[in-house]
């Protein structure tokens, strides 16, 4: 079981606006920020979103992050077939002891 | 351009001991702030972290694997070697590296897939 929590599964059409949840606790998301990645098929995770709501450059301004307390969001507007891949949230956990940790991915279909 | 790549073995036995390379270009370990990490992916699942080198040398495990590993980096070779013990086929996925900076893992390499099993 994850540390943070993700639905498994999100769907949208084409041109639609999608967001994907992230739940936390005060020992990840009420100390740190939150990041997000994106893994298409066969590769390895992009990073998509740093410190709750900054994108690196290169990713298109139709995905957003925000977080507040110990919730976290990623918006996709705009909706693009290419979108279809699995989304996880990470961050660093000081429950036990300094952890990074992720959540269980949403995997997102583009109907 | 900050790239990495993983290698070692495809295949490992139960109760052996696994060694990966991470190399990697267009950053110095050295350089105060990097860090490079070790994550691992079971098949259908999500990633999780194992351990994370920093350029002081600092080092930080997993709380769950934190007797199995050893991380270290050969800053004059770019390279940083994870070691895990013990290895059992629920060890099996796909290994990555990735550069550290900002409190977060920014640029991964591709993987390496491992097989454990007899």
């Amino acid at each position: 079981q994850s540390v943070l929590t993700q639905p498994p599964s999100a769907s949208g059409t084409p041109g639609q606006t999608v967001t994907i949840s992230c739940s936390g606790s005060n020992s990840n998301f009420g100390t740190t920020y939150v990041y997000w990645y994106q893994q298409l098929p066969g590769t390895a995770p992009k990073l998509l979103i740093y410190r709750d709501n900054q994108r690196p450059s290169g990713v298109p301004d139709r995905f957003s992050g925000s977080k507040s307390g110990t919730s976290a969001s990623l918006a996709i507007s705009g909706l693009r077939s290419e979108d279809e891949a699995d989304y996880y949230c990470a961050a660093w956990d000081d429950r036990l002891s300094v952890n990074w940790v992720f959540g269980g991915g949403t995997r997102l279909t583009v109907l | 351009q900050i790239t990495l790549k993983e290698s070692g073995p495809t295949l490992v036995k139960p109760t052996q001991t696994l060694t990966v390379t991470c190399t990697f270009s267009g950053f110095s370990v050295s350089v105060s702030g990097v860090g490079v990490g070790w994550l691992r992916q079971p098949p259908g699942k999500a990633p999780e972290w194992l351990a994370l080198v920093y350029w002081d040398d600092e080092k930080r495990f997993s709380p769950t694997l934190n007797s199995r590993l050893t991380i270290t980096k050969y800053t004059s070779k770019n390279q940083v070697v994870l070691t895990m013990t013990d290895m059992d086929p629920m060890d099996t996925g796909t290994y990555y590296c990735a550069h550290y900076r900002g409190l977060h893992f920014d640029y991964w390499g591709p993987g390496i897939w491992v097989t454990v099993s007899s």
